[in-house]
């Protein structure tokens, strides 16, 4: 069956330094998306991503949706305290498979 | 987006006794889903309900441990049945209400600890 890696699993960052958690589809996915689970909460949705080579921005957040449509990277800019929680990402395989796949999550700290 | 809420939020069972979780949702959708996360780990699906039909369920997962009801297209249950201390986790419904606007919406999740 379809499987998601995320890596790393633990980033540990002083604040303001930047920070990227990775994810790698066994098979080619219709679309990805990641979410924030805050310390304690329950997991937030943050953006999907639907094209080959996508790039988008929220704010101090960029994300990619590779060439190929089997990886996937966020990446924050000067991270801040609020940055911190699991942040995961989520494939969809493509025709009729609707269900969303999760990767094991990059628990992300900041030191201020 | 859909706004879900999820009861109970927490519970510490005995082995042996069942539990049932409850969502509602504030709107209708076709597809409910439950997941399970244990502490520190990543979610994994559980089963689709359906409204209407049989709940679809995943690999490792059986409709005799895990009963799921979804009589409208704003709730559904999920029952943990003859619990045992492997079954201590936090479950959590979704749906998908606003596809690639709003994604997943979770709800707040059930604290289940099993002695």
């Amino acid at each position: 069956g379809q499987q998601v890696m995320q890596i790393p699993q633990y980033q540990h960052v002083q604040e303001g330094e930047d920070f990227t958690t990775y994810c790698n589809s066994s098979t080619t996915l219709s679309n990805i998306q990641w979410y924030k689970q805050r310390p304690g909460g329950h997991p937030v949705f943050l953006i999907q991503l639907v094209k080959s080579g996508e790039v988008k921005k929220q704010k101090r957040l960029t994300f990619q949706f590779g060439e190929a449509k089997k990886n996937s990277s966020l990446h924050i800019t000067a991270t801040q305290t609020t940055d911190v929680g699991t942040y995961f990402c989520a494939g969809r395989g493509g025709g009729s498979n609707y269900k969303l796949t999760f990767g094991k999550g990059t628990l992300l700290t900041v030191n201020p | 987006s859909a706004v879900i809420s999820q009861k109970p939020s927490r519970d510490i069972c005995q082995r042996g006794t069942s539990l049932t979780i409850q969502c509602q949702v504030d709107s209708q959708v076709t597809m409910m889903f439950w997941y399970r996360q244990q502490p520190g780990q990543s979610l994994t699906l559980i089963a689709t309900a359906n409204q209407g039909s049989e709940a679809t369920y995943e690999s490792g997962f059986v409709i005799d441990k895990f009963p799921i009801s979804r009589p409208n297209l704003t709730f559904s249950t999920l029952t943990v049945s003859n619990m045992s201390p492997e079954d201590s986790s936090i479950y959590l419904c979704s749906v998908d209400a606003q596809g690639a606007v709003y994604g997943y919406t979770f709800g707040s999740g059930t604290r289940l600890t099993v002695v």
